[in-house]
Order: structure tokens, then sequence, then C-alpha cells
């Protein structure tokens, strides 16, 4: 099967300009991760869809950050206005059904964002 | 709040030696607990979980409540071993964390 796809894989932004992350899970997927890994930290939750309802976004910026998944399938994540901090890799993610603790998640390659 | 931590951010061990990646952790409910690996230039995939209870290229990895550590063992480290290794935790909420993780090398 396809794995969760992701694009662009690199960007390169100024500070405060925007920026848009694109995300097509796998086939038949009902849960979407979007997770921040900022230069040699683990992944971190942003937030978490279940078909195009939001389960958890406590950890996303939501001055700056937001997403969605519109139709439940695609989902994009966007940065408006972008920080220094912001640099990162933007990992999506997604599970077969609930998105309970017991499910695997399947990784996308990440996108590579530098903000100068 | 949940908490993962791995207290060694680099692991360097020779080949057929034996291999063990710590991970501790807190939380306050019963915890779902997953060791991911990441291979050079490949994507961030599952290598365990402990209810599983499986053994996975050689690696396994028990869950211990009582010191709340799950770490990851291997008896005979093969070179191909060489990795990113992070251990998450994911919670009946839904909510996963993820440690900082281990960058091991396993030297020939």
């Amino acid at each position: 099967e396809a794995g969760v796809a992701q694009s662009p894989r690199y960007k390169i932004i100024e500070k405060r300009q925007s920026v848009a992350f694109w995300c097509n899970p796998i086939s038949g997927h009902a849960t979407l991760y979007w997770y921040q890994q900022i230069l040699g930290q683990g992944p971190k939750l942003l937030i978490q869809f279940q078909n195009n309802g939001v389960v958890d976004d406590s950890q996303l910026p939501k001055d700056r950050f937001s997403a969605e998944r519109l139709k439940g399938v695609d989902s994009t994540l966007k940065i408006q206005p972008a920080k220094l901090e912001d640099s990162a890799v933007y990992l999506c993610a997604s599970s077969l059904a609930s998105g309970g603790p017991q499910e695997t998640q399947y990784f996308g390659p990440g996108t590579r964002l530098l903000v100068l | 709040a949940q908490r993962v931590t791995q207290p060694e951010k680099l692991l360097s061990v020779f080949k057929g030696a034996p291999v063990e990646l710590k991970c501790n952790y807190s939380y306050s409910g019963s915890p779902e607990l997953f060791w991911y690996v990441q291979y050079s230039r490949q994507r961030l995939q599952l290598l365990l979980r402990h209810i599983s209870r499986e053994s996975i290229k050689g690696f396994t990895a028990d869950l211990n409540k009582g010191e709340t550590s799950f770490h990851l063992k291997k008896p005979f480290a093969q070179e191909e071993d060489s990795a990113m290794y992070y251990c998450a935790l994911h919670t009946n909420a839904g909510k996963s964390t993820f440690g900082d993780g281990t960058t091991l090398t396993v030297k020939p």
C-alpha cells in the first residue's frame, strides 16, 4: 500500500512569511496526526484529527498555526506568520481507526522547514 | 501530564555485543508504550509495542510498571541496527508523547 505522502519536502522562508504543508494519509485511515520535530528532540504532537474532526489540539500554537482536514482525507497545516523557532521537521502520520492508544501510527517523510 | 525520558542521546556498541536503550516514563494512567525506529534517510516507523509482547529484529522490550520503564534490548547487536530510536507513550485520551531519542551506533 502507498504510504503517507507529504509535500513539500523542504521549505525555506523568511520570518513573518506564511507557509503551508500538505499531507495525504494512507487510504482508509481515519486518524491523522501532525507533529513538530525540532532538531535534537522527539516529535511533539500538534494536532490530531479523527475523520474531519479535531480530537486534540492542545499543543497547537493557535495564534499562528492552523490545520484543517476537509472531507476527512487530506490535511493542510499552515503557519502565519512564521517565527525563527518554527524551524523544524513537520511530520504527518495516520492510523487506521479511532487513534486509540494501541494503534500503530504510520509516518510520512516529513517537511523540513527553515525560517531565516 | 505524561513524560517520556530517554537518558542516553548517544549509544555506541560493537557488533555482537548486547545493547540496551533506556526509556522511563511518567503517566498516572495505564500506558501503552512503543518503540519507533528511524534508519538513515528513511521515515519513522514502528519497531515494537509492549502490548504485542513480540520480538522484532531480535529486539524485545518489557514494561516494568514498578520502575516505570520500557527498556529496549537486543542480545547481539548488528551493524544494521544503527539508527535513531524513539520511545513513545500513547494514552487512552489519544495523546502521544515521544522521548527525545537515542542514536545507536553499532561498530564493526
